[in-house]
């Protein structure tokens, strides 16, 4: 089964932005990955930020978009809150079974 | 509203079994895919197993395949997941999603002697 990679863990300052990157064993992520992205906060489920690439939720804050980046999905955090400050996962799909990356810890400071 | 509701996790010994199950409500559940996501304590997400509408589709993660086992009933609107051979490294608490935008609050399993 592939394997995708994640940073384990970033530090962005308030209103900063930052980029959290997602990549695949089996070579280049595409759109046919159907790339999701999902943000826990301690004691939570799993939230869904983005799907399909770069489509967001009516609950996902603008600050967050999604798209692919030199071969990898990419979650980009434009002014950054504190609130922010959680885990985000991505997940891909492969053909039928789906696959998440490892995670990345994303501190706010 | 919308909802998701786990239950059936407990303690189980190693090589023993145990069926979780996800009650739906608020939408129609045969529209969507059906998902089984779990966490080990302190670890990352893990996707297990999902199911296409009509139950005659299924995938499966490679960790827990010809192990568990996930079927759905659409007329009692629930997902289910049978979990045979359990190991240590099943302990986890267990996610049902639909579509992986709604998700339950989790039934934890632990796997120990």
């Amino acid at each position: 089964q592939a394997v995708v990679t994640q940073e384990p863990s970033l530090t962005v300052s308030p209103g900063g932005t930052v980029t959290l990157t997602c990549g695949s064993s089996t070579g280049a992520v595409t759109s046919s990955h159907r790339s999701n992205w999902f943000q826990q906060k301690p004691g939570q489920a799993p939230r869904r930020l983005i799907y399909d690439t770069n489509n967001k939720h009516s609950w996902t804050p603008a600050r967050f978009s999604g798209s692919l980046l030199g071969g990898k999905a990419a979650l980009t955090l434009s002014g950054a809150q504190p609130d922010d400050e959680a885990e985000y996962y991505c997940l891909l799909l492969y053909r039928g079974p789906w696959v998440f990356g490892g995670g990345t810890r994303l501190t706010v400071l | 509203e919308e909802q998701l509701v786990e239950s059936g996790g407990n303690l189980v010994q190693p090589g023993g079994s145990l069926r979780l199950s996800c009650a739906a409500s608020g939408f129609t559940f045969t529209d969507d895919w059906m998902y089984w996501v779990r966490q080990a304590p302190g670890k990352g997400l893990e996707w297990v197993a999902n199911i296409n509408q009509g139950g005659d589709e299924k995938y499966y993660a490679d960790s827990v395949k010809g192990r568990f086992t996930i079927s759905r009933d659409n007329a009692r609107k629930s997902l289910y997941l049978q979990m045979n051979s359990l190991r240590a490294e099943d302990t986890a608490v267990y996610y049902c999603t639909r579509e992986h935008n709604l998700w339950g609050q989790g039934t934890l399993v632990t796997v120990s002697s």
